[in-house]
């Protein structure tokens, strides 16, 4: 039971480059979130699906899109990025079905853009 | 919309010794949860405690607790006997009890906690 993974754990990327960070649960989870740290910000959301086929918007969607593969993963694609994207991403899940929720975290991927 | 404040922005306790972590929120709802993550240097978000807003009794696990004041909404952390593995950065972070699709957590800026041997 590996729980959250992501990959990959770093990555160095140029403005206007795009990639996918992939994200992956075995718990069974409903739902999956993509939250982004940034120094003396929290973390904060970029996008969640709530359900496998469902995906919205969370607090700072602006230049990322996401995809439900199915039930075990969420990825985050850049389509072309840019410096104000270097951040540390995490991808978490939760069961989904209220009062018992906690949310699990992945090991988090560290992006810079130059 | 709710918020999350951790106005202590570095902290440090000398092992074996007690300290206490800061958080204030602000909400509208009743009920909702109230979390404590830990954040190590490996940067993996360890669940260190919760908090049901309907209980009045304190959480606690192990050497950590909570001091949970509803009417000030205040959520403070208290860690005993503090361990040298016990230096990370905390969160305090929020959830609404109906959270619908989101489920999401509001998250405070964090408290690096340094423990000195």
């Amino acid at each position: 039971n590996a729980g959250v993974t992501q990959t990959p754990k770093f990555q160095v990327l140029k403005t206007g480059q795009s990639m996918t960070l992939q994200c992956a649960q075995d718990m069974n989870h409903n739902s999956m979130y993509w939250y982004r740290q940034d120094p003396g910000m929290g973390l904060r959301l970029i996008y969640y699906s709530a359900s496998e086929g469902t995906t919205d918007k969370g607090e700072v969607p602006n230049g990322y899109n996401v995809s439900r593969l199915n039930k075990r993963e969420f990825s985050l694609r850049l389509e072309s990025a840019a410096p104000s994207q270097t951040s540390v991403y995490f991808c978490a899940s939760t069961l989904g079905q209220g009062e018992a929720d906690t949310q699990y975290f992945g090991p988090g991927t560290r992006l810079t853009v130059l | 919309a709710q918020t999350v404040t951790q106005s202590q922005p570095e902290m440090s306790v000398q092992e074996a010794e007690t300290v206490t972590l800061s958080c204030t929120y602000d909400t509208s709802e009743s009920d909702y949860y109230l979390f404590w993550y830990k954040q190590p240097p490996s940067r993996q978000m360890i669940l260190v405690i919760r908090q049901e807003a309907y209980k009045q009794q304190n959480a606690t696990e192990n050497r950590f607790s909570v001091n949970f004041q509803k009417a000030a909404k205040s959520f403070s952390l208290k860690i005993s006997d503090s361990q040298l593995g016990d230096a990370a950065m905390y969160f305090c972070a929020y959830r609404r009890f109906y959270g619908g699709a989101t489920n999401k957590l509001i998250f405070g800026t964090g408290t690096l906690l340094a423990v000195q041997p």
